[in-house]
C-alpha cells in the first residue's frame, strides 16, 4: 500500500517568512496530492491539491511542486500569517488517499 | 447550511458499551468515508462506502460496522468498546466516477472510552 512520509514534523516560522513542507510517497500508481490544514479543535480543510500531470501550482501565498520522478511533492507558504498557524497534513491518493503525520506550523508575530 | 455533518460531536462511554456514530453530507456525492484521528493527529482510512457500497475496509476491528442507508448517509456502529477506541473520527464525502476528488471533511466526533 501507500505509505507518505512528511517532513517536518514541527515548524517554527517568523511572520512573514516562508515555510516549506516536504512530502514523499511510495505508490507509482498515485495520481492526486492534495494538502489539508487542520486547525486547533476544526476538521481538515483542503488548501491546494496537484495532479500527476502537473509539475506545479500556486493559489495566492500557497504553492505547491511534484516530482513525479523522485515521488515527492512539496508545500511553500510565502509571506505567512499568524493565522496560518496549523496542522498542515499531505496526502497521495490511487485509490485511496494516504495521509502524511502532519507537521505543526507556527507562526511567530 | 452544513455540506457535511455529523452526530454527536462528542461522546464519552465506558468500556464495554455500543454506540453509533451518525454522518450525513447534503452535497450530493456519491462517496463517503469514515476516517480515525488518533492522539497523535494521524488520520487514517477506515472505510469508503460509494453508492451504498462497501469499497474499502482497512484492517478494522470487526466491532466496527459502517452502514449506509443511502449514498447520503453513512453511519458507524462501534461495539465492545475499548480504551483504544479513543480518538476523534471523521467522516467525509467526495464525487464519485474517475476521481480522485476533494474530500470534505465533517466537524469530526470525539469519542473517549473510560
Amino acid at each position: 500500500g501507500e505509505n507518505v512520509e512528511q517532513h517536518p514534523s514541527t515548524l517554527s516560522v517568523q511572520e512573514g517568512d516562508s515555510a516549506v513542507i516536504k512530502c514523499t510517497y511510495s505508490d507509482s500508481a498515485s495520481n492526486y496530492f492534495p494538502w489539508y490544514k487542520q486547525e486547533l479543535g476544526k476538521r481538515p480543510q483542503l488548501i491546494i491539491d496537484i495532479r500527476s500531470n502537473v509539475g506545479e501550482k500556486k493559489d495566492q501565498r500557497i504553492a505547491v511542486t511534484l516530482n513525479k520522478t523522485a515521488k515527492h511533492f512539496s508545500l511553500h507558504i510565502t509571506e505567512t500569517q499568524p493565522e496560518d498557524s496549523a496542522v498542515y497534513f499531505c496526502a497521495a491518493s490511487s485509490y485511496k488517499l494516504s495521509f502524511g503525520a502532519g507537521t505543526t506550523v507556527t507562526v511567530r508575530a | 447550511d452544513t455540506a457535511v455533518s455529523q452526530t454527536p460531536k462528542y461522546l464519552v462511554t465506558q468500556m464495554g458499551n455500543d454506540k453509533s456514530i451518525k454522518c450525513e453530507q447534503n452535497l450530493g456525492h456519491d462517496t463517503m468515508y469514515w476516517y480515525k484521528q488518533d492522539s497523535k493527529k494521524f488520520l487514517k482510512i477506515m472505510f469508503s462506502y460509494n453508492n451504498k457500497e462497501l469499497i474499502i475496509n482497512e484492517t478494522v476491528p470487526n466491532r466496527f460496522s459502517p452502514k449506509s442507508p443511502d449514498k447520503a448517509h453513512l453511519n458507524l456502529h462501534i461495539n465492545s468498546l475499548e480504551l483504544g477506541d479513543s480518538a476523534v473520527y471523521f467522516c467525509a464525502s467526495s464525487q464519485g466516477g474517475s476521481g480522485p476528488y476533494e474530500q470534505y471533511f465533517g466537524p469530526g466526533t470525539r469519542l473517549t472510552v473510560t
